[in-house]
């Protein structure tokens, strides 16, 4: 069965970076593409991009472009979220998202979340 | 494109049939998908492509629309469907999310 399963929550302060990890299983970690979703305390979903997990190709929307970087560790069948210079803004909960199916844009998969807490 | 969600929060008694309304800035086919996330828990897909089901999910659940209009049915609410619902749309980049309606118990 598919899994993604992520890195454990996260305290950091304002200006630091954090990376967090999902590691993928049950599949070919190249054959889907992995989506990464932002949840702020209380709020709704947003998307955040997707990194093409044959390529490596990340596509970021317009408010993560900067400071979010999408990668891949293939051979270990791990994407990871890394940010930068953190902002109070930036604390929220981040899922992976995966859609279990060659070029579909929803998500049949998600990992736990991790919680990024920033604060002084 | 931005999809928006109503009612915003819908309070129900178990048992009622509801239906919840997700319209979108402009066309999108059927290329709209409705998730359940309960608190502090993942999202789960409960309907893709505006009407196909989801192997697992309760034949409660269904989804109606296209174009700018679309629809979860949830036909006799049970205990455990008392969380958030969103749409996302996949028809074009960036994809988004609605806002959300809350489903609590009256």
């Amino acid at each position: 069965q598919i899994q993604l399963v992520q890195s454990g929550p996260e305290l950091k302060k304002p200006g630091e970076s954090v990376k967090i990890s999902c590691k993928a299983s049950g599949y070919t970690f190249t054959d889907y593409a992995m989506h990464w979703v932002k949840q702020a305390p209380g709020k709704g979903l947003k998307w955040m991009g997707w990194i093409n997990t044959y390529t490596g190709k990340p596509t970021y929307a317009d408010d993560f472009k900067g400071r979010f970087v999408f990668s891949l560790e293939a051979s270990a069948s791990t994407a990871n979220l890394q940010i930068s210079n953190l902002k109070n803004e930036d604390t929220a909960t981040y899922f992976c998202a995966s859609p279990g199916q060659l070029g579909r844009h929803w998500f049949a998969y998600w990992g736990q979340g991790t919680l990024v807490t920033v604060s002084s | 494109i931005m999809l928006t969600q109503s009612p915003a929060t819908l309070s129900v008694t178990p048992g009622e049939s509801i239906s919840l309304s997700c319209r979108a800035s402009q066309s999108i086919s059927t290329n709209l998908h409705w998730y359940q996330q309960k608190p502090n828990e993942s999202p789960r897909v409960l309907i893709k492509y505006a009407s196909q089901s989801i192997s697992g999910i309760p034949s409660r659940f269904s989804g109606s629309g296209s174009g700018t209009d679309f629809t979860l049915n949830i036909n006799r609410v049970e205990p455990e469907d008392f969380s958030v619902y969103y749409c996302q749309q996949s028809n074009s980049w960036p994809l988004t999310f609605g806002s959300g309606t809350k489903l609590e118990i009256k």
